[in-house]
């Protein structure tokens, strides 16, 4: 089945930088890849998500890039701010078929002021 | 998106005894998951449940531990049997909305003791 493997579990940066989460996957039938936003006793909130016909989306100040040939997806957050902190996942599945998500481990973003 | 509800929000029980989760959509939809998330972790797929049909249950995670109703395309609900403080965790349904898209439940918080 599905890996989905996300780095780094935790990162700090300074509001107004810049922030970057990776994830690799493993099975090269995925097709679909969201990222879930999760704050403290919240549920999971879909930030934004990529399909493997396109390379890179953006929403405002949140990108993500696909590689399928490295088989990796990566969030770009630009201009933190304190209120980016949380819980980032990112997942994978195939869209389609079955469309289970399978999720990484998580990223605890810290934004500081 | 679609707007989910789940009851009850969180729970306090005793180990040997079961917990049924409900999960309601305001609208139709085909696909409904369950995932367990433990204190600090990621979310993992227990089942796909389908309408009309058993559920499709995830390695590791079985029927009898975790029955799961599907009776209609707005509602699911899961049961967590035979407790033990090892089922600690929050319950989280989801719902694939427009364009396979998915969104989350607030959660089912639970604690076993």
């Amino acid at each position: 089945g599905e890996n989905v493997e996300q780095h780094p579990s935790t990162l700090s940066v300074q509001e107004g930088d810049s922030a970057v989460i990776k994830c690799t996957y493993s099975d090269s039938a995925s097709n679909y890849f969201p990222w879930y936003k999760q704050e403290l006793g919240k549920r999971p909130q879909l930030i934004i998500d990529i399909r493997s016909n396109v390379g890179e989306k953006k929403d405002q100040r949140i990108a993500v890039t696909l590689n399928k040939t490295a088989k990796h997806f990566s969030l770009h957050i630009t201009e933190t701010q304190p209120e980016d902190s949380a819980v980032y996942f990112c997942a994978a599945s195939v869209r389609g078929s079955a469309r289970q998500l399978t999720f990484g481990s998580g990223t605890q973003l810290t934004v500081l002021p | 998106s679609a707007v989910i509800s789940q009851k009850p929000s969180r729970d306090i029980c005793q180990r040997g005894t079961s917990l049924t989760i409900q999960c309601q959509v305001d609208s139709q939809v085909t696909m409904m998951f369950w995932y367990r998330q433990q204190p600090g972790q990621s979310l993992t797929l227990i089942a796909t449940a389908n309408q009309g049909s058993e559920a499709t249950y995830e390695s590791g995670f079985v029927i009898d531990k975790f029955p799961i109703s599907r009776p209609n395309l707005t509602f699911s609900t899961l049961t967590v049997s035979n407790m033990s403080p090892e089922d600690s965790s929050i319950y989280l349904c989801s719902v694939e909305a427009n364009q396979e898209t998915q969104y989350f439940g607030p959660g089912t918080r639970l604690l076993v003791l």
